[in-house]
C-alpha cells in the first residue's frame, strides 16, 4: 500500500534560516505529491503540488521537487519567517493513475516548524 | 466564499451518546471525505464519497456512518461515542480527477 514518511519534528530554526523538511514516500501507481500546510486552530490548506517526476511545486517561498528515483519530495524554503510556523503534511494521491476517482490523500505525520524571532 | 463548512466546532459527548458532524461545501466538488487528526498519527480516512449516493470505507470506518444524499452535504454519524473517537474531524472535497483537497476548519470532540 501507499505510504509517507516525513520527520516529525518539532523543528525549531531562527527567522531567515534555511528550511528543509524530508518527505519520503511509497506507492504502487504514478502518484501526485503534495504539502498541505496547518495554522494553529486551522483546517489544511495546499501549499504547493507536483503530478510527474521532476516536476517542481512552489509557493510562498517553498519548493519541492517530485525525485521519482529516491522517492523523495522534500520541502525547502531559503529564509524561513515567524509566520511560517504550522504544521506542514506531505501527503501522495495514485488518483490520477486509476483514472479519477480519488480515494483520498496518504498523509505523512505532520512536521511541527517553530520559527523564532 | 463559504468553501467548506463544518459544525459543530466544538462538541462533549458522554460515552454511548450519538451524534452527527455536519459538513457542506459550495464548490460543487464529486469527492467529499472525512479525517481523523490524533496526536502523532497524522490523518487518517475514515469514510469518503465520490459522488451522491456513493459511499466507501477509508481506513478507520468503525463506530462511523456516512450517507451522501447531496453533492453538497457529507454528514458523519457517531451511532455510540465511545472515548476512543476523541479527536479532531475534518471534512474535505475535491475534484474526483485532481487529489487536491480542501479541508474544514475543523470539530473537535471529546467523550467522557
Amino acid at each position: 500500500g501507499n505510504s509517507v514518511t516525513q520527520m516529525e519534528g518539532p523543528v525549531t530554526l531562527s527567522e531567515e534560516a534555511f528550511l528543509t523538511i524530508n518527505c519520503t514516500y511509497t506507492a504502487t501507481g504514478y502518484p501526485s505529491l503534495f504539502w498541505y500546510v496547518q495554522y494553529p486552530g486551522e483546517g489544511l490548506q495546499l501549499l504547493l503540488k507536483a503530478t510527474k517526476a521532476d516536476d517542481k511545486g512552489s509557493n510562498k517561498g517553498f519548493e519541492a521537487t517530485y525525485r521519482k528515483e529516491t522517492t523523495s519530495f522534500h520541502l525547502e524554503k531559503g529564509s524561513v519567517q515567524v509566520s511560517d510556523s504550522a504544521v506542514y503534511f506531505c501527503a501522495l494521491s495514485d488518483s490520477l493513475d486509476s483514472g479519477g476517482g480519488a480515494d483520498g490523500l496518504t498523509f505523512g505525520k505532520g512536521t511541527h516548524l517553530i520559527i523564532q524571532p | 466564499n463559504a468553501g467548506v463548512t463544518q459544525t459543530p466546532k466544538f462538541q462533549v459527548l458522554k460515552t454511548g451518546q450519538s451524534m452527527t458532524l455536519q459538513c457542506a461545501q459550495d464548490m460543487n466538488h464529486e469527492y467529499m471525505s472525512w479525517y481523523r487528526q490524533d496526536p502523532g498519527m497524522g490523518l487518517r480516512l475514515i469514510h469518503y464519497s465520490v459522488g451522491a449516493g456513493i459511499t466507501d470505507q477509508g481506513e478507520v470506518p468503525n463506530g462511523y456512518n456516512v450517507s451522501r444524499s447531496t453533492t453538497e452535504d457529507f454528514p458523519l454519524r457517531l451511532l455510540s461515542a465511545a472515548p476512543s473517537q476523541t479527536s479532531v474531524y475534518f471534512c474535505a472535497s475535491g475534484r474526483s480527477n485532481t487529489g487536491e483537497l480542501f479541508f474544514g476548519e475543523g470539530s473537535r470532540l471529546t467523550v467522557l
